[in-house]
C-alpha cells in the first residue's frame, strides 16, 4: 500500500523557519520525482516545489523561490521542505506528492498544517 | 504563466444526472491536463490524467475530454459519493491548478 505521511507542521511566527518531512512507503521512492503542493484554508491548490529523482535539480514558483528548499534522502525514502522567512500567506496545508512519469500528481499524503502567525 | 479558468465554481445536481465541469487554459497546453477529486477533509485524488486517461480504480462514469485550451470532466451518472470539490491541473508549463468546482447534491 502506498503511504505518504507528512510531519513537522505547526504554529510559527512570521520571519521564522520550519522544516516539513514526508515519509514514503509502498513504492520505490528513488524512481520518482516528488513535489510539495499547498492549500490555504478554504482556497485552491498551489504547487510549491519539485525535486528530481536524485535531487540534482529543483524547481519552485516565484512565490517561494529563495525562501523554500526541497530536498530528499533516497536511503530513508523521505522528502523534506525547508521553509525560511515565513509569511502569513504561507499559512496552508502542505501535501507531499508523487509525480508519475507523465508528470501528473499520482499519490498524495494527508497533509500537514502550517500556520504563520504572531 | 499559464492561467486556468475553471467553471462553474459551484454545481448542484441530482443523483443520476450527467455533470460537466470545464477548464479553460490561457494558452495551448497540449493535453497536459489532469483532474483531481477532493472530498471534505481529505487529500486530493487523481481521477483523469493527460486529458482523457482514467486513473487506476476510478469508476468508468468519470471521463475527460478536450484539447488545446478547452477541457471537460464528465460524470455520466452522478452518485452520492461523488460529492466533492474537483480541480483541474495543467502541467504543460509549470503547474497551475484551476480554482475548483464544488459539486453538491440537489
Amino acid at each position: 500500500e502506498v503511504q505518504l505521511v507528512e510531519s513537522g507542521g505547526g504554529l510559527v511566527q512570521p520571519g521564522r523557519s520550519l522544516k516539513l518531512s514526508c515519509a514514503v512507503s509502498g513504492f520505490t521512492f528513488s524512481d520518482y520525482f516528488m513535489a510539495w503542493v499547498r492549500q490555504a484554508p478554504k482556497k485552491g491548490l498551489e504547487w510549491v516545489a519539485t525535486i528530481t529523482t536524485t535531487g540534482s535539480r529543483t524547481y519552485y514558483p516565484d512565490s517561494v523561490k529563495g525562501r523554500f528548499t526541497i530536498s530528499r534522502d533516497n536511503a530513508k525514502s523521505s522528502l523534506y521542505l525547508h521553509m525560511n522567512s515565513l509569511r502569513s500567506e504561507d499559512t496552508a496545508t502542505y501535501y507531499c506528492v508523487t509525480i508519475a512519469s507523465g508528470d501528473w500528481f499520482v499519490y498524495w499524503g494527508q497533509g500537514t498544517l502550517v500556520t504563520v502567525s504572531s | 504563466d499559464i492561467q486556468m479558468t475553471q467553471s462553474p465554481s459551484v454545481l448542484s445536481a441530482s443523483v443520476g444526472d450527467r455533470v460537466t465541469i470545464n477548464c479553460k487554459a490561457s494558452q495551448n497546453i497540449n493535453k497536459y491536463l489532469d483532474w483531481y477529486q477532493q472530498k471534505f477533509g481529505e487529500a486530493p485524488k487523481l481521477l483523469i490524467y493527460h486529458t482523457n486517461h482514467l486513473h487506476t480504480g476510478i469508476p468508468s462514469r468519470f471521463s475527460g475530454s478536450g484539447s488545446d485550451i478547452d477541457f471537460t470532466l464528465t460524470i455520466s451518472s452522478l452518485q452520492p459519493e461523488d460529492v466533492a470539490t474537483y480541480f483541474c491541473l495543467q502541467h504543460n508549463n509549470g503547474y497551475t491548478f484551476g480554482a475548483g468546482t464544488k459539486l453538491e447534491l440537489k
